[in-house]
């Protein structure tokens, strides 16, 4: 079955750098668009990133345009998140989803990753 | 593109019907046709889960009680009978414009 296990998550200061991953298993990784999704504590969802199937497109929320990347190894199934610059309000659960295109976001979803930012 | 859901806050008794709306700033047919708009449930404490996409399509294993309309800018997903596991906060999500954005939420409740 699809199986999305997101990793990488923990504690980290402001300004600092984290990295996230997403290991995916039971689909053709290399047909799927693939998407990050954040979840502030007690709050509401947020499209953070999306990057096509080859890889070679990817799009960002305004409010990480800059400081986040968003990656996908083929050989290893597994999607990346490079976050930097960390700020407080980068707090939140991260989520993986795949989908068939764009606009198919939430698929399948990871079961997340909680990142917190704080000194 | 923002997205507008209502009402924030759905108490609703059991066996009883349910509606949600959604309403996107701008419209969110899309070139080829389609209007790309997707509706999530989160039950506390677990992932959202998609129900439907691209307005009216049922997700595999949805139960045929959850249904969805509308065109355009307005959209509506309905539960024709409320059951105990509908409890959760529901989102709308549009996938026609970048970027992509989501509802503020709906909280359906028991009452």
């Amino acid at each position: 079955q699809v199986q999305l296990v997101e990793s990488g998550g923990g504690v980290v200061q402001p300004g600092r750098s984290l990295t996230l991953s997403c290991a995916a298993s039971g689909f053709n990784f290399n047909t799927y668009v693939m998407f990050w999704v954040r979840q502030p504590p007690g709050r509401g969802l947020e499209w953070v990133a999306a990057l096509s199937s080859d890889g070679t497109d990817e799009f960002y929320a305004y409010s990480v345009e800059g400081r986040f990347t968003i990656s996908r190894d083929t050989f290893e199934k597994t999607l990346y998140l490079e976050m930097g610059s960390l700020k407080a309000d980068d707090t939140a659960v991260y989520y993986c989803a795949r989908g068939r295109y764009y606009g198919d976001l939430g698929l399948d979803w990871g079961q997340g990753a909680l990142v917190t930012v704080s000194s | 593109v923002v997205m507008t859901q209502s009402p924030l806050s759905l108490p609703v008794t059991l066996g009883q019907p349910a509606s949600i709306s959604c309403r996107s700033s701008q419209s969110l047919l899309y070139s080829d046709g389609d209007d790309y708009l997707s509706w999530f449930q989160q039950r506390p404490g677990q992932s959202p889960r998609r129900l439907i996409y691209k307005v009216s399509n049922r997700d595999s294993g949805v139960p045929d009680r959850f249904s969805g309309s509308g065109s355009g800018t307005d959209f509506t997903l309905k539960i024709s009978r409320v059951e105990a596991e509908d409890v959760g906060v529901y989102y709308c999500m549009q996938g026609t414009h970048w970027p992509l954005t989501f509802g503020g939420g709906t909280t359906v409740e028991i009452k």
